[in-house]
C-alpha cells in the first residue's frame, strides 16, 4: 500500500454533469499529480498540486480544475463531462527533493467514472 | 516530441523463467526513470526507477537498464512468478520542476505457469 487514497472507487454521472474527485496523499508528501487513465492506455498527466498552487498542467481542457488544501490533500473537479471522460482517474503523491530533483510519485487506487 | 514507447504490447513468459520488458524514450534531456506495474482495477504501483547518470540498478528480483546512448531503457525480471502478471510501464520525467510523468502505453505481461 502506497498510503494515497482516493473516493469514490467508483461512479457514474451523465453527459453535462459536474464530478468532484478527492484525493488524500501519503504522509509528508507535499506534491498531488492527476492523471487520466483511458481503458488500454498509459496514464496522461492533468495537473499537478504543489503547496497549494498549481505546479503544470497537461493538455486538457479549462473544465478540469482543482484545488490543494492545506494538509495537502486534493480534489479533481470535472465541470460538463463528455462522454471520453470516461476513465480510471488516478492521483500520485510526492515530496520534490531539497535540492529539487525529481522524487518517486506513489499512486492511489483511482476512481473509475462512467459517462453515460 | 516527448514520448514514451515500448516495443512489445504483450509478452508471455513460462513460471520460473527471466522476462525483459523494453522501452524507448525520445526525450535525451530526461533523466528520471521509473517502473510502474499496473494490475487489473489498481493504481500503478512503483517497482524501480534509475537516474541518468547510471546505467544500471537492481532491486528484488528486478534490474532496470539506461542506454542513453540510443535511448533504451529495459526491465528485467528474475524467476519469474504468477504473480508478476500485469501491465508493466516505463514513464520518464519530463519538465524539471514540475515532475510530470510521461508514460507509454504499457506491455502485458502473462506468466504461464
Amino acid at each position: 500500500e502506497t498510503g494515497v487514497t482516493q473516493s469514490p472507487t467508483h461512479l457514474i454521472k451523465t453527459r453535462g454533469q459536474q464530478v468532484t474527485l478527492r484525493c488524500s496523499s501519503q504522509s509528508g508528501h507535499n506534491t498531488v499529480s492527476w492523471y487520466q487513465q483511458a481503458l488500454g492506455q498509459g496514464p496522461q498527466f492533468i495537473f499537478q498540486y504543489y503547496r497549494e498552487e498549481e505546479n503544470g498542467r497537461g493538455n486538457f481542457p479549462p473544465r478540469f480544475s482543482g484545488l490543494q488544501f492545506p494538509n495537502y490533500s486534493s480534489e479533481l473537479n470535472v465541470n460538463a463531462l463528455e462522454l471520453d471522460d470516461s476513465a480510471l482517474y488516478l492521483c500520485a503523491s510526492s515530496h520534490p527533493g531539497l535540492a529539487g530533483g525529481q522524487e518517486t510519485q506513489y499512486f492511489g487506487p483511482g476512481t473509475r467514472l462512467l459517462v453515460l | 516530441g516527448e514520448s514514451v514507447g515500448l516495443h512489445l504490447p504483450t509478452l508471455s513468459v513460462q513460471e520460473g523463467d527471466n522476462s525483459i520488458i523494453n522501452c524507448a524514450y525520445s526525450n535525451s534531456a530526461s533523466d528520471y526513470f521509473i517502473w510502474y506495474k499496473q494490475e487489473s482495477g489498481k493504481g500503478p504501483q512503483f517497482i524501480i526507477d534509475i537516474r541518468s547518470n547510471m546505467d544500471k540498478r537492481q532491486g528484488q528480483r528486478v534490474t532496470v537498464l539506461l542506454n542513453k546512448t540510443v535511448k533504451h531503457l529495459s526491465l528485467q525480471i528474475a524467476a519469474t512468478q504468477p504473480g508478476d502478471s500485469a501491465v508493466y510501464f516505463c514513464a520518464e520525467i519530463t519538465n524539471f520542476g514540475n515532475e510530470k510523468l510521461t508514460f507509454g502505453t504499457g506491455t502485458r505481461l502473462t506468466i504461464i505457469p
